[in-house]
Order: structure tokens, then C-alpha cells, then sequence
């Protein structure tokens, strides 16, 4: 049983340009959660997707981010217009979504540089 | 609402000494709690998580934490260091029943063992 599987590992943009970041969830696994982890910080909860809906995107920027976790094929998180503030690692979770879950299971992460 | 508070961003210890990380919590209802390890360019493992019961909770690697709701503590504790442990601790609270999307996490403890 595969885990969270996130790609790619590294990803480098120029400003301006758009930032797809994948992540394919644990088999079994319908929940996903997108997290940012600047340099110096803990994680910092983005959004919590379902499969074909979004939950809860208190986390996430109003603009230029977007996420979706479509019926067929992995989860996207979108970053259009990237600037240097982005720079960050990006880690995906899953779980199954058990109201009383208390685990979730975290990929390897996508370490994005804009330069 | 609730928050994180992991005294120390770094800490160090000899090898084969007790490692101590400190963890507070503030949560306006009961608390799950949570200890992840991260090795560099990895993602987040669990380490251990208390959820009810018992309040010594023992995990993986020989760690072990103690939930103490007088002190809204939760401090990750292991009897001998082994250079292996060099790693990024987070410690996380989410509230009872409220489902792995509310996990808030603390900005990290950096463990250095020396030899």
C-alpha cells in the first residue's frame, strides 16, 4: 500500500509563472489536506478537500491560490502568478475521514523556489 | 480556538542523554494531541498521539508523552538519545471529535544529538 504520494519533489518557477503541485492520496483515502510550511515555521493548514469538493479553504490565499480533488486522478494545488513570498515546502495529507479520525498521513512534501 | 506553544526552536543534547521537548496547548474544548517527527526533505510521521485513556502515551522509537490537563502540557520525553533522533519535532493539538482538519501545529523543535 502505496503512501501519499506528492510530485514533483522539487519545483522551480520564475515570477509570474504557474506552480501545479500534485499529490495522489493513500488507497482508501478520500480526504485531503494542503499545508505550507515556510522556513522557520510549523505547518500551516491551507485547505481540506473531499473528492469534487472543497470543505474548508480558511487557510488558503483569496487570490492566485486554488485547489481542487477532482472524481478521477490525484489532488492539484494551483499557484498562479508566483512571487518569492510562495517559496516554500508544500505537504499534502490524507486520510479517510472518520469524524472521530485522528490520524492522517503526510506525503514527502513539494519544496517550490520562485526565482 | 486553540494553539501550539513548543518552547525552544533548537535543542541539544548529548547522545545517550534524556531528550526533553516542551509542549503546551490551549484548547477551549478537550484536546486530541500530537507528536510528529521530521527528518530533512521528509514529510511529517507520527510519532505518538493521545487521544483518551491513559495519559502516558508510548510511541515509536522509544518516546513517550504525558498528557497533564492541570499544566495544558504534552512533553515528548525519551530516556536515551541516539544520533537518529536528529530531527524536527512538532507537537499538534486538534479538539476531540473534530476531525483531523482542525489539527493545529506548533512552529517546531530542531533536536541535535552529539556524539
Amino acid at each position: 500500500n502505496a503512501g501519499v504520494m506528492q510530485n514533483p519533489r522539487h519545483l522551480v518557477r520564475r515570477r509570474g509563472q504557474e506552480a501545479r503541485l500534485r499529490c495522489s492520496p493513500m488507497k482508501g483515502h478520500s480526504h485531503v489536506y494542503w499545508y505550507r510550511q515556510l522556513p522557520e515555521e510549523g505547518l500551516k493548514f491551507m485547505v481540506y478537500l473531499q473528492k469534487e469538493n472543497i470543505i474548508d479553504e480558511s487557510g488558503m490565499p483569496k487570490e492566485r491560490f486554488s485547489a481542487e480533488f477532482p472524481k478521477e486522478g490525484p489532488s492539484i494545488l494551483r499557484i498562479q502568478q508566483v512571487v518569492r513570498g510562495d517559496s516554500a515546502a508544500y505537504f499534502c495529507a490524507s486520510s479517510t475521514g472518520d469524524s472521530m479520525n485522528t490520524e492522517a498521513f503526510f506525503g514527502q512534501g513539494t519544496r517550490l523556489t520562485v526565482v | 480556538a486553540q494553539s501550539v506553544t513548543q518552547l525552544g526552536s533548537h535543542v541539544s543534547v548529548s547522545e545517550g542523554a534524556l531528550v526533553l521537548l516542551r509542549c503546551n496547548y490551549s484548547s477551549s474544548v478537550p484536546p486530541y494531541l500530537f507528536w510528529y517527527v521530521q527528518y530533512p526533505n521528509q514529510g511529517l510521521q507520527l510519532l505518538l498521539k493521545y487521544t483518551t485513556g491513559a495519559t502516558l502515551v508510548k510511541g515509536i522509537n522509544g518516546f513517550e508523552a504525558e498528557f497533564k490537563k492541570s499544566e495544558t502540557s504534552f512533553h515528548l520525553t525519551k530516556p536515551s538519545a541516539h544520533m537518529s533522533d536528529a530531527a524536527e519535532y512538532f507537537c499538534a493539538v486538534s479538539p476531540a471529535s473534530g476531525g483531523y482538519q482542525k489539527v493545529t501545529f506548533g512552529t517546531g523543535t530542531k533536536l541535535q544529538v552529539i556524539p
